[in-house]
């Protein structure tokens, strides 16, 4: 199974700081791999997905980039709404793969 | 719009069975791959199983393999996972989630998800 490995698990930071959250894979995973944001008591929202593509109505400020074993999410400018839990996920191949979540905190 | 709406979740002691649905609305779902991803309480998220859109093929987690079966009916818009022999491990919300591409076989992210169903395995 590819292992997801994602740095830090925990980010404290405050309004307009720019945020990068990094995300590793055991093995080669090419560009297949989406990053999801997850607020407490609600399901995950697809942010990015083949590494760097912007999903349809989510801000420019979100950004994805990386190939291979190594990618970042970049929040270029923090907005009270982006405090919540981030996760990449790879689907190179079955089993599909979480990281295990960087938690964005008010600092 | 498209929706995707999870039941059948609920207390269970362990060792029993219990059957979720989710039903899709909103899409043409016969053409969608379909997944089940569970969270346990605190935790991160645990890719559980996934059926091709015309349910040809299934794969499971380790962890769920010879317990959980995934299921669709095509005529009915819904998915189902029935879960035997289970363990308070087991205990997470259960989610299901469409492939986001049509007729995807392979490398396909989750779009949209649905909001979860709880299950809880305790005596």
């Amino acid at each position: 199974d590819i292992q997801m490995t994602q740095s830090p698990s925990t980010l404290s930071a405050s309004v307009g700081d720019r945020v990068t959250i990094t995300c590793r894979a055991s093995q080669s995973i090419s560009s297949w791999l989406a990053w999801y944001q997850q607020k407490k008591g609600k399901a995950p929202k697809l942010l990015i997905y083949d590494a760097s593509s912007l999903e349809s109505g989510v801000p420019s400020r979100f950004s994805g980039s990386g190939s291979g074993t190594e990618f970042t999410l970049t929040i270029s400018s923090l907005q009270p709404d982006d405090f919540a839990t981030y996760y990449c996920q790879q689907y190179n191949s079955y089993p599909v793969t979480f990281g295990q979540g960087t938690k964005v905190e008010i600092k | 719009q498209v929706q995707l709406e999870e039941s059948g979740g609920g207390v269970v002691q362990p060792g029993r069975s219990l059957r979720l649905s989710c039903a899709a609305s909103g899409f043409t779902f016969s053409s969608y791959g379909m997944h089940w991803v569970r969270q346990a309480p605190g935790k991160g998220l645990e890719w559980v199983a996934v059926i091709w859109y015309d349910g040809s093929n299934k794969y499971y987690a380790d962890s769920v393999k010879g317990r959980f079966t995934i299921s669709r009916d095509n005529s009915k818009n819904t998915l189902y996972l029935q879960m035997n022999s289970l363990r308070a491990e087991d205990t997470a919300v259960y989610y299901c989630a469409r492939d986001a591409v049509v007729y995807a076989t392979s490398h396909n992210w989750f779009d949209p998800w649905g909001q979860g169903t709880l299950v809880t395995v305790s005596s």
